[in-house]
This record gives C-alpha cells, sequence and structure tokens, in this order.
C-alpha cells in the first residue's frame, strides 16, 4: 500500500529560526512528490520535484528530493510568523497518478 | 489563485439528509477532484471526473456520488449523510491527469 509519512507532526519556533521538515514514501511507482501550504483554507502549491538531488527554491522556502532513500525536505530559513501553517507532502503514482497525501506538518512561528 | 469556487462553505445537516456539495471552476480544466480531510488522515480522494459525464471512485468513494454535467462543475452528492461523514471537504482542479493539483477554498460540514 502506498505511504506518505510526515515528520515532526508539530513544531513550534521563534521568528528568525530555520527549520527542517520532512516526507517519507512508500510508493510502487513514483512520479513526483509535492509540498503544499495550508493556512486556514485550500492547501496552496509549494513545490514539485521529480529528480533526485536538485533543489528548488523560493525565497527563503526550498526543498530536494533523495529518490534512493525515499524521503524529501522542505527547508523555511529566517521564519516568520506568516510561515505558521500546516505543510501537507503528496507523492504521485505513475501508474494512477492519483495523489498519497500525508498527515502534515503544523508549524507554529512565534513573534 | 486557480479559479475555484466552493458552495456552500459551511454547512449543517442532520443525519439522514441528502447533501449536494458544488465545485466549480473557470480555468477550463479536464480534470476535477473531491478529497476530505479528516484529523489524523491526509487529504483522502473520493471521486474524481476526467471529462463531462466522465467519473471514478477514489479510495474513500462508498456513501458519496459525483456529476458532471459541464466543464465547469463538479457535484458530490452524499445521498443520506453520516455523522462519519462530517469533514472538510476540498474541491482540486488539474488540467490533465499529469499536472499540478489546486485547491479549492473548501466546505465544512456537520453532520448532526
Amino acid at each position: 500500500e502506498d505511504k506518505v509519512v510526515q515528520s515532526p507532526l508539530s513544531l513550534v519556533v521563534h521568528e528568525g529560526d530555520t527549520v527542517t521538515l520532512n516526507c517519507s514514501y512508500e510508493v510502487t511507482n513514483f512520479r513526483s512528490l509535492l509540498w503544499y501550504k495550508q493556512e486556514k483554507k485550500a492547501p496552496t502549491f509549494l513545490f514539485m520535484l521529480t529528480s533526485s538531488g536538485i533543489e528548488k527554491k523560493s525565497g527563503r522556502l526550498s526543498s530536494i528530493l533523495d529518490k534512493k532513500e525515499l524521503f524529501s525536505i522542505l527547508n523555511i530559513t529566517a521564519t516568520q510568523t506568516g510561515d505558521s501553517a500546516v505543510y501537507l507532502c503528496a507523492v504521485v503514482n505513475s501508474g494512477t497518478y492519483k495523489y498519497i497525501f500525508g498527515t502534515g506538518t503544523r508549524l507554529k512561528v512565534l513573534a | 489563485d486557480a479559479g475555484i469556487t466552493q458552495s456552500p462553505r459551511h454547512k449543517v445537516t442532520e443525519t439522514g439528509t441528502p447533501v449536494t456539495l458544488r465545485c466549480h471552476q473557470t480555468e477550463n480544466h479536464r480534470y476535477m477532484y473531491w478529497y476530505r480531510q479528516d484529523p489524523g488522515h491526509g487529504l483522502r480522494l473520493i471521486h474524481y471526473s476526467y471529462g463531462v459525464k466522465d467519473t471514478d471512485k477514489g479510495e474513500v468513494s462508498d456513501g458519496y456520488s459525483v456529476s458532471r454535467s459541464k466543464t465547469e462543475d463538479f457535484l458530490l452528492t452524499l445521498e443520506s449523510a453520516t455523522s462519519s461523514q462530517t469533514s472538510v471537504y476540498f474541491c482540486a482542479i488539474s488540467e490533465n491527469r499529469q499536472e499540478t493539483q489546486y485547491f479549492g477554498p473548501g466546505t465544512r460540514l456537520l453532520v448532526l
């Protein structure tokens, strides 16, 4: 059965800290891995990763994929209170194109 | 933001009543999806559509039906709501099945 596990479940940091969120997966046919940010409503797309070792970057956020060890990390540097959200990881099965979501990491950034 | 709206945004209903949730898109995307989100679970796929009148089941489809009579609208129906269907429901769209899915704002449903 395809599975995505995110860790930690929740995290509290102070503004300016750097955080690393983890996503490990088991999937029969891997196509891609996606990160979403969910504040109070819709998950919003952050990154799609398909190749190992290539960092995707957007401002203070970056992410990388390791297809050999079957995980991805999402880094946020110089955190701000606006980064407080649930971060979701999803893996796409290349046979079905269906998304398998993890349960998310809840990040709270204190001023 | 992708042009996706969901209605209603909040609904309280009683066990045994029918409920229909609507997803509307202005992007002319072919694929539309319904997910539910519950504590301790990731987003789970209920049903999806790959074109007008073309739908298929997801992993948690029992108790739900869908219809798509127009490209822009995808309806989710709970024929007889149960308390286990209390959840937040998200619609998503993608241009085709290989492309990234973009999510609507969600509908919070409470079944008493």
